[in-house]
């Protein structure tokens, strides 16, 4: 099984901030087998980025993931007072398996 | 559009079962495989299984191995998860994804187990 650590546990920053989020896995990812997720509390996560780089429809493009190998990042450029949320890195391989999240908080 | 309900909020003692529905609409059911994910309070999310919507084929993780097993009634675009031999750490809010990204989710069915 794969094994997802995301850094840091929580960021603090306040609106118009970037965000930087990273995943990194036990062994090797495929690029097309990373996404990320968005969850505010009460609510299920919703899609952000798929296959490492690409979004999700809807999406805002201040949202980007990059990487490969076994470190992953999602950016957020500029953020918005509803971006303030917890994010996790999912892999999809033969299975599936998900970090232990990021909190952004608002500073 | 796509729409994903999952039955509603139940509570268990611990050695029983819980039976969660997941109805998908919008689209056609046989297209995507539907996974079952669960989430402790104020833990991760946890992959429990999976089920191909069209051959009924399934994987499970092996975590959940010998107590979940994930059906599907493709005549009433259902899927199920039985979570068996429950004890108090099997708390959670469990949600069925589904979606050629794993982009829709249900609301989430929180089951407690506590005698």
């Amino acid at each position: 099984e794969i094994v997802l650590t995301q850094s840091p546990g929580t960021l603090c920053l306040s609106p118009g901030d970037r965000a930087t989020l990273s995943c990194r896995a036990s062994q090797t990812v495929s690029t097309s087998s990373l996404a990320w997720y968005q969850q505010n509390p009460g609510q299920a996560p919703r899609l952000l980025i798929y296959d490492t780089s690409s979004r999700a429809t809807g999406i805002p493009d201040r949202f980007t993931g990059s990487g490969s190998g076994t470190d992953f990042t999602l950016t957020i450029n500029r953020l918005e007072p509803e971006d303030f949320a917890v994010y996790y890195c999912q892999q999809y391989g033969s299975s599936l398996s998900f970090g232990q999240g990021t909190k952004v908080e608002i500073k | 559009q796509v729409q994903i309900v999952q039955s509603g909020t139940d509570v268990k003692k611990p050695g029983a079962s819980v039976n969660v529905s997941c109805k998908a609409s919008g689209y056609t059911f046989t297209s995507y495989a539907i996974h079952w994910v669960r989430q402790a309070p104020g833990q991760r999310l946890e992959w429990m299984g999976w089920i191909n919507a069209g051959s009924g084929n399934t994987k499970y993780s092996q975590r959940f191995q010998g107590r979940v097993t994930i059906t599907r009634d493709t005549s009433a675009s259902t899927a199920y998860m039985d979570l068996s031999r429950l004890i108090s750490g099997d708390t959670a809010v469990y949600y069925c994804v589904t979606g050629s990204r794993r982009e829709f989710w249900g609301q989430g069915t929180p089951v407690t187990v506590s005698s």
